[in-house]
């Protein structure tokens, strides 16, 4: 099985700050990475695909990056509605989830 | 548009069984591969299992493989979950999820449903 370790589990930042999270794959999946968006009480929220393709209607301060088994995720000037848990996800064999990263305003 | 609605989560024993339905509306379901994922209180999202378009195909995690079976029935337009010899870590809030593309098992989740609680506890 495929593991995804996400980095940090959780972070504190200001309004404009920029955020970077970090996923890395147990092994090579190629560009199958997604990030997903959770808020409390919601169902998971597409982001990013394919490791840097933006979802449509996504604002443009969310990209992703990587390939292989190291990935990045970041938020440009971080907006008090992103507070939530951000995921990653691998579709290259099977499909598993990060441990999640919670997003807080400082 | 596209709607996914779970049923048949609730409280249960341990060992016991329980069904969950997730019914389809706004898109040609029989066409889509469909996955069930669920989240522990406080948890991370976990990948449960999933079933090709065809039904040909079907997949689980290891945590399920031999208590948690996929099914369909593509003229009710309705993905199942039947779950058996269920255990507390199975508490979870359920979600059903479709890939973006028909026809794939294996792409991004772009439509999920609310959820639905299952609570094992004696």
């Amino acid at each position: 099985d495929i593991q995804m370790t996400q980095s940090p589990s959780s972070l504190s930042a200001s309004v404009g700050d920029r955020v970077t999270i970090t996923c890395q794959a147990s092994q090579d999946i190629n560009i199958y990475l997604n990030w997903y968006q959770q808020k409390p009480g919601k169902a998971p929220n597409l982001l990013i695909y394919r490791a840097s393709n933006l979802e449509t209607g996504v604002p443009s301060r969310f990209s992703g990056s990587g390939s292989g088994t190291d990935f990045t995720f970041t938020i440009n000037r971080l907006q008090p509605e992103d507070i939530a848990t951000y995921y990653c996800q691998q579709y290259d064999n099977l499909v598993t989830f990060g441990g999640g990263t919670k997003v807080e305003i400082k | 548009q596209v709607q996914l609605v779970e049923s048949g989560g609730g409280v249960v024993q341990p060992g016991r069984s329980l069904r969950l339905s997730c019914a389809a509306s706004g898109f040609t379901f029989s066409n889509y591969g469909m996955h069930w994922v669920r989240q522990a209180p406080g948890k991370a999202l976990e990948w449960v299992a999933g079933i090709s378009y065809d039904t040909d195909n079907k997949y689980s995690a290891d945590s399920v493989e031999g208590r948690f079976t996929i099914s369909r029935d593509n003229s009710k337009n309705t993905l199942y979950l039947q779950m058996n010899s269920l255990r507390a870590e199975d508490t979870a809030v359920y979600y059903c999820a479709r890939p973006r593309h028909p026809y794939s098992s294996d792409d991004p989740f772009d439509s999920w449903g609310q959820g639905t609680l299952v609570t094992v506890s004696s």
